[in-house]
């Protein structure tokens, strides 16, 4: 069991430009989540999936904003457009569900600098 | 929408006393949870708490989720420097059958050697 594992670890993009961050969960684990985290705060929900389903997205998630876990295991964060507020920690966690003491266990992060 | 205080915002304490930190909500939470992130790095788990009242233990670190389901406190007992960090809680709901985690601003710890 490798963990969480996201990639890249670091993005550095001009304002207007296109993204994607990819994020491998545990494996067998069949939920998965995003989480954005901006300086001296706590993470905040993005958006969650159930397999290969989006199953809820939060209103922090613009229509810039895309996610795909197309076969049910890895997924993709994609931003278009990019903005310098987008500038953030994007975080992935991955949970085996079905169970009242499901734990979230968290990537290392992709650590998006707009210029 | 839902959010959790945590205070205090950070701690400067010598190595070897002992901290305390706590969380309080506005809203019920079924599960307490107390993460720590390093610099550079993901949340890790610490400490999971399922039941109101519940006082759990992990090592130097021991944590208790309120009798009212909206507050939860971590103490970390004879500090050490690899305690430093920041240390935040999070409180989960279930949504579409999956459980949403909602973070504290966090409680920046650092130790004076």
């Amino acid at each position: 069991d490798t963990g969480v594992s996201q990639n890249p670890r670091h993005k550095i993009t001009k304002r207007g430009q296109n993204v994607t961050f990819r994020c491998d969960p545990i494996s067998e684990h069949n939920r998965l989540y995003w989480y954005r985290q901006t300086l001296g705060q706590g993470p905040e929900f993005l958006t969650y999936f159930q397999n290969e389903a989006q199953l809820e997205k939060s209103r922090l998630l613009s229509d810039r904003f895309s996610a795909e876990r197309p076969k049910g295991s890895f997924s993709t964060l994609e931003i278009q457009r990019t903005e310098q507020g987008d500038s953030a920690m994007y975080l992935c966690a991955s949970s085996l569900g079905a169970s009242p003491g499901e734990t979230q266990y968290f990537g290392p992060g992709t650590r998006l600098l707009v210029l | 929408g839902q959010q959790l205080n945590q205070s205090p915002q950070s701690m400067f304490i010598q190595e070897g006393e002992d901290v305390s930190m706590n969380c309080t909500s506005s809203s019920i939470f079924n599960t307490w949870l107390w993460y720590k992130q390093e610099p550079g790095e993901g949340p890790v788990l610490l400490i999971a708490l399922y039941k109101a009242g519940e006082l759990t233990s992990n090592g130097r670190l021991t944590a208790q989720f309120g009798i009212t389901r909206k507050d939860s406190f971590l103490n970390i007992s004879a500090s050490i420097p690899s305690d430093v960090g920041i240390y935040f809680c999070a409180g989960q709901l279930r949504i579409q059958g999956a459980q949403k985690l909602v973070f504290g601003q966090g409680t920046r710890l650092t130790i004076n050697p």
